[in-house]
C-alpha cells in the first residue's frame, strides 16, 4: 500500500524566516503536485514535478523532487503571515487506466508576525 | 473561467437517509474525481471517470456508496443509508486528461446527526 508521509504536520514560524517541508512516499511515481488549502476552503494546485531533479519556483516557495530517494521537498523563503496555510503533498497513482492521487496528511503552516 | 462547481456546499442529514451530491466539472474536462476529506482519514479517492470508459470505484469504502456521470460531464455521488462516520467535506475535481493537474471544487460538507 502506498504512502506518503509529510513532516512536520505542524509548523509555526516567525515572518521572515526559511523553513523546508519534506514528503517521502514509498512506490515509484514520476509525478508530485503540491497543494495549498486555505481554512473552510478547497485545494488550490501550486505545483507539478514531472521528473527527477525538477524544481519549481513561485515566489516564496519553491519545490523539488527527486524520484530516486522518493522525496520531494517545499522550501519555503522569508515566510510572510500570507503563507499561513495548510499544504498538501500528493503522488499521482497509474493503475491500468485509471489514475488518483494519494494524498500526505498536510503540513499546517502558521507564520506569526 | 468557471471552475468546478458542487452543491449542496452543506448537507446535514439524519442516519439512515440516503444523499445525492453533485458535481459539475470544468467544461471540456474529460476526468473527474471524488475524494473525500476529513479528519481521522485526511484526504482519500473515491472514484474516477474518464471519458466513457469505466469508471474506477476502487476507492468507494461500501457498497452504499455509488457514483455516475451523465453524458461525459455532470457528476452525481450517492451515498445510502448515511451513517455517521459518513461525515465528512466530499470534494470532486476534474483535469482536462489523463494525468494532468487536478483542479477542486469548494467541497460538498456532509453532516450525519
Amino acid at each position: 500500500e502506498l504512502k506518503v508521509e509529510q513532516n512536520p504536520l505542524f509548523l509555526s514560524m516567525q515572518e521572515g524566516k526559511n523553513y523546508t517541508i519534506y514528503c517521502n512516499y514509498s512506490t515509484t511515481s514520476d509525478r508530485l503536485y503540491w497543494y495549498r488549502q486555505d481554512p473552510g476552503k478547497s485545494l488550490e494546485s501550486l505545483f507539478v514535478l514531472l521528473s527527477n531533479g525538477a524544481v519549481k519556483q513561485e515566489g516564496r516557495l519553491m519545490a523539488s523532487l527527486d524520484t530516486k530517494a522518493r522525496l520531494s521537498t517545499l522550501h519555503i523563503t522569508a515566510a510572510v503571515h500570507d503563507l499561513s496555510a495548510t499544504y498538501f503533498c500528493a503522488v499521482d497513482i497509474r493503475k491500468g487506466g485509471s489514475e488518483k492521487l494519494v494524498f500526505g496528511k498536510g503540513t499546517k503552516l502558521t507564520v506569526n508576525p | 473561467g468557471a471552475g468546478v462547481s458542487q452543491s449542496p456546499s452543506n448537507k446535514v442529514t439524519e442516519k439512515g437517509k440516503d444523499v445525492e451530491l453533485r458535481c459539475d466539472p470544468i467544461s471540456g474536462h474529460t476526468a473527474l474525481y471524488w475524494y473525500r476529506q476529513s479528519l481521522g482519514q485526511g484526504l482519500e479517492f473515491l472514484i474516477y471517470f474518464q471519458g466513457n470508459s469505466a469508471p474506477d470505484k476502487s476507492g468507494l469504502p461500501s457498497d452504499r456508496f455509488s457514483a455516475e456521470r451523465t453524458g461525459g460531464s455532470v457528476s452525481t455521488l450517492t451515498i445510502q443509508r448515511t451513517q455517521q462516520e459518513d461525515s465528512a467535506v466530499y470534494l470532486c475535481a476534474s483535469s482536462p486528461q489523463w494525468r494532468s493537474t487536478q483542479y477542486f471544487g469548494p467541497g460538498t460538507r456532509l453532516t450525519v446527526l
